[in-house]
C-alpha cells in the first residue's frame, strides 16, 4: 500500500460546481497534513493545512479523519482558475527525530465553462 | 509564507558533466530539506531527505553516488548531479521544513542534459 494515495483524476467539472478530493495515508503516527496546489511547470504552493477540527478558507474546506486515516479537500463554487493539480501531503516523523514529508501523486482538476 | 530560494532556475549541461543546484531557506531555519524530481506530466517523486548535520536518506532506486546531497547548515542544501546523462533531464525541486511546519518549495530547476 502506498504511504499516501490520491485519485489522479482528472476531475472535469463545470464552473460553479462543488468538487471534493480524498486522500488516504498509511502511517497512523503521521503528525500533520497539508494540501498543496501545483500549476503546470511550477513549484507546489501551500493551499492549506489540515486540522482535526477541520478548517475553512473561503471556498476551500479541509478535514482530517484520523480514525479512518484520510483527509479531504472540498472546493465550492469552483472557478476556472482553480484548475490545477492538488497534492495531499503527510508529515511523519522518522527515526532520529527528523521530518519526512510524503506527497500523494496529486489529483488533477479541470474546471470548464 | 517563508521563502525558499533555489538556484539556478534553468541549466543546460553536456553529458558527463556535473551540475550543482542550491536551495536556501531565506527567513527560517530548515531542519529538514527534501529534494524531488518531476518528469513531464508526472507527480513529484521524492529523491532524498536530509536533516541538517546528518547524511541524507535516499529513496529506493535513487543512486546516492550520482545525486550528492549536502546539508551543511540550517539554511542551505545542495544537490549535485554527477556525470549527468540525458535521462537525468528533469525538473528538480527542493523544499525546506521545520518541525511540524508545512514545507516551502523552491522555484525548481529545469535541467537539460545534451
Amino acid at each position: 500500500r502506498k504511504e499516501v494515495e490520491q485519485d489522479p483524476g482528472p476531475f472535469n467539472v463545470p464552473e460553479g460546481a462543488t468538487v471534493a478530493f480524498n486522500c488516504t495515508y498509511s502511517n497512523s503516527a503521521s503528525q500533520s497534513f497539508f494540501w498543496y496546489r501545483q500549476d503546470c511547470r511550477k513549484e507546489p504552493k501551500l493551499l492549506m493545512s489540515v486540522y482535526s477540527s477541520g478548517n475553512e478558507d473561503g471556498r476551500f474546506t479541509a478535514q482530517l479523519n484520523r480514525a479512518s486515516q484520510y483527509i479531504s479537500l472540498l472546493i465550492r463554487d469552483s472557478k476556472l482558475s482553480d484548475s490545477a493539480t492538488y497534492l495531499c501531503v503527510v508529515n511523519g516523523r522518522i527515526t532520529g527525530g527528523g521530518n519526512k514529508l510524503t506527497f500523494g501523486t496529486g489529483t488533477q482538476l479541470k474546471v470548464e465553462l | 509564507g517563508a521563502v525558499v530560494s533555489q538556484h539556478p532556475s534553468r541549466v543546460i549541461c553536456k553529458s558527463g558533466t556535473s551540475v550543482k543546484i542550491e536551495c536556501r531557506s531565506l527567513d527560517f531555519q530548515a531542519t529538514t530539506m527534501f529534494w524531488y524530481r518531476q518528469f513531464p506530466k508526472q507527480s513529484l517523486m521524492l529523491m532524498a531527505t536530509s536533516n541538517e548535520g546528518s547524511k541524507a536518506t535516499y529513496e529506493q532506486g535513487v543512486e546516492k553516488d550520482k545525486f550528492l546531497i549536502n546539508h551543511a547548515s540550517l539554511t542551505l542544501s545542495t544537490l549535485t548531479v554527477t556525470s549527468a546523462h540525458p535521462e537525468d533531464s528533469s525538473f528538480y525541486i527542493c523544499s525546506a521544513a521545520n518541525r511540524n511546519t508545512e514545507a516551502f518549495f523552491g522555484q525548481g530547476t529545469r535541467l537539460t542534459v545534451v
